[in-house]
């Protein structure tokens, strides 16, 4: 089955922690991104990737870093430096830059 | 100003009856339109996909969009208990900048059995 897969899709952390989220696409999308989802507010984009090993800076962008060595792989790195982590984080891929977004389950980040 | 303004609801209808959804936005230089279905904690599901102005359906969903009023419009007939959900709208550039989605608040729909 082709598609976006995130995990993990609960994660916990205390304060002060990096940690990582993955995606995973088998879509052979070019086009990875990365959006915060808080309650009441709509999607906000934190980074993107056009390409293997090129990426861009979102809205949100501080706190966060990704990579992009694989064309299937865009993980995302929450710092401690981000203020407020707690949030659904949700990753999407698109075939190139103006084709439709799909988007993978979604991990629930709580940072204590 | 934001940029895509959404009611967020909650709207409650009856089961069958036509729900009408529907986003304004500010920023006369999007070119594409989206509507997302997405249930609690889930991530968002491509309903419509449109470029510009017009109409486009999709079984019991309709998408409109009519840029010169910036307003864009979700119908959907008979509708389902299966229906209930949030639903976003979401804009883009054609080109240039950047890549992300401009989304609304989203809409949380009831459909009452």
């Amino acid at each position: 089955d082709g598609g976006i897969t995130q995990s993990p899709k609960y994660l916990f952390r205390k304060e002060g922690q990096n940690v990582t989220l993955s995606c995973e696409q088998n879509l052979n999308h070019d086009a990875m991104y990365w959006y915060r989802q808080d309650p009441g507010q709509g999607l906000r984009l934190i980074y993107y990737s056009q390409i293997v090993n090129d990426f861009q800076k979102g809205d949100i962008a501080e706190g966060y870093s990704v990579s992009r060595e694989k064309k299937e792989s865009f993980p995302l790195t929450v710092t401690s430096a981000q203020k407020n982590p707690t949030a659904f984080y949700l990753c999407a891929s698109s075939i190139d830059r103006v084709g439709e977004q799909y988007f993978g389950p979604g991990t629930r980040l709580t940072v204590t | 100003q934001k940029e895509v303004e959404q009611d967020p609801g909650p709207l409650s209808v009856p089961e069958g009856a036509i729900v009408s959804l529907n986003c304004t936005y500010s920023n006369s230089a999007f070119q594409y339109f989206m509507w997302y279905r997405q249930y609690s904690r889930k991530g968002p599901e491509l309903l419509m996909y449109t470029y510009s102005s017009g109409n486009k359906e999709d079984g019991r969903f309709t998408a409109q969009v009519d840029k010169s009023s910036k307003y864009i419009s979700l119908f959907i007939r008979d509708s389902q208990p299966s229906d209930s959900a949030t639903y976003l709208c979401a804009t883009r550039y054609s080109g240039g900048g950047a890549d992300g989605l401009t989304f609304g608040k989203g809409t949380h729909l009831i459909i009452q059995p």
